[in-house]
């Protein structure tokens, strides 16, 4: 089954503990993007890569890193989290080539205390 | 920068009314314009897209089309159900690039 896979679901830490959030998709795609989810603001792009070993940075890169190392995985680090970064956050793939439609994860709700 | 607005919600329906649901859009160049739907404690998934002036993008009973001339992508179908129920995003991806805007989101309710 084609699918995008994140863990955790669900993360409550402390301000300052660094965190990964893991993201894998199955289908392949060249492009996987980290999105945050906030109540009236929709969603907002933090980084985006085109394939391995190229990143770049979206709307709302501060206090976030990512790396590309394998096709597959997309991992999202927060080195210092602060309490302005509990969100819920959506990673998705897509391919260069059909038009980009995404294919998104089911989310990972972080809390940061 | 680019940019997509869409009418604030909630919009509230019963079963079987017309829906619209408006987007617009500010980008330079020639973006891809998509309709995304997130039901309830899920993640979104495409409902559907256009890739160029004029098309329409249709599914599952909604359609959109894609005006350049007035920068937009309005949601449309005919009779909702209950089971539309759901938040819906408008979203561009601009020519050549990689960056996606998405809107703030409509929440529709729909009352049987």
């Amino acid at each position: 089954e084609a699918q995008v896979t994140q863990n955790p679901r669900y993360l409550i830490t402390v301000t300052g503990k660094k965190l990964t959030v893991t993201c894998s998709q199955n289908m392949n795609h060249e492009y996987m993007s980290w999105y945050r989810q906030d109540p009236g603001l929709g969603l907002r792009q933090i980084y985006y890569s085109m394939n391995v070993e190229v990143t770049d940075k979206g709307d709302v890169p501060e206090g976030y890193k990512v790396s590309r190392k394998e096709k597959r995985n997309f991992p999202l680090i927060l080195e210092s989290p602060s309490p302005n970064q509990t969100s819920l956050y959506f990673c998705a793939s897509s391919s260069v080539r059909d038009g980009r439609e995404q294919y998104f994860g089911p989310g990972t709700r972080l809390t940061v205390t | 920068g680019d940019s997509v607005t869409q009418m604030e919600g909630p919009v509230t329906l019963s079963e079987e009314a017309f829906l619209t649901i408006n987007c617009t859009y500010t980008a330079t160049g020639y973006p891809s314009l998509f309709w995304y739907v997130q039901y309830p404690g899920e993640g979104l998934q495409l409902l559907l897209k256009a890739t160029k002036a004029d098309d329409k993008g249709s599914n599952k009973g909604f359609e959109a089309t894609y005006r350049k001339e007035t920068t937009s992508f309005h949601l449309e179908k005919g009779s909702v159900q209950v089971s539309d129920s759901a938040v819906y995003f408008c979203a561009l991806i601009n020519t050549g690039g990689f960056k996606t805007i998405f809107g703030a989101g409509t929440r529709l309710f729909v009352k049987a």
